[in-house]
């Protein structure tokens, strides 16, 4: 299996651009999050999702948006790129239950200039 | 939502033992502790995680404390490939809320492992 795949890796962006950061796992996990990392910081929480057509804000949604159409996917958009969205960016997914670990993927590290 | 405080950093040489602790003293009893690390450049990936009872997994043994307000993360054998941010995390259970499974991240403990 190859568990959450996220693209792309590497991205640099110029101010008020937008893109979409792609998310999907094969896993058939009803939960989906994405998360942001700063330097030296743990990660917080923007989005999550429980099922195909359910989404909801996390701690920091501020700037993004997300949808989710179908049970593997889970894209993070965000529509007007600003320098405080430079951070690295984490897809991951799970079961429900409260004995069900969280697989993250590898990452995308996103530039702002 | 319960916190946590994990030690800044800790360091280890390799082969032996590390102990990394864990204070949730605002702990619920139905906070379950989830220990999640993060290797240099990737994601976190889950370590260990239990309820009450001490907990003993191929990566790791999980220590908890009979009050349930702390909890020890042990690593029986360091090796290079530990070297990591390591996450305390408290998570409720569907019973006790609606959490949807969402982990909120401190700013964890980094492993330095010595050759």
């Amino acid at each position: 299996n190859a568990g959450v795949t996220q693209t792309p890796k590497f991205r640099i962006l110029k101010i008020g651009q937008s893109m979409t950061l792609q998310c999907t796992q094969d896993m058939n996990h009803n939960y989906m999050y994405w998360y942001r990392q700063d330097p030296g910081m743990g990660l917080k929480l923007i989005y999550y999702s429980v099922g195909a057509g359910i989404t909801d804000k996390g701690e920091v949604p501020n700037g993004y948006n997300v949808s989710r159409s179908t049970t593997e996917d889970f894209p993070l958009r965000l529509e007007l790129a600003a320098p405080s969205q430079t951070s690295v960016y984490f897809c991951a997914s799970r079961l429900p239950g409260v004995n069900t670990e969280a697989f993250f993927g590898q990452g995308t590290r996103l530039t702002v200039v | 939502d319960a916190k946590t405080t994990q030690p800044n950093s800790m360091e280890s040489n390799e082969e032996e033992p590390v102990h990394l602790p864990c204070n949730h003293s605002t702990i619920s009893g139905t906070d379950y502790i989830h220990w999640y690390r993060q290797l240099p450049s990737q994601g976190p990936e889950y370590v260990i995680h239990g309820l009450t009872s001490n907990v003993n997994n191929r990566m790791a043994s999980l220590a908890i404390a009979e009050d349930r307000k702390s909890s020890t993360l042990i690593l029986h054998r360091a090796t290079l490939r530990d070297a990591a941010v390591y996450y305390c995390i408290l998570r409720l259970s569907n019973a006790g809320g609606t959490s949807y499974g969402k982990l909120t991240f401190g700013q964890g403990t980094i492993l330095t492992v010595h050759p």
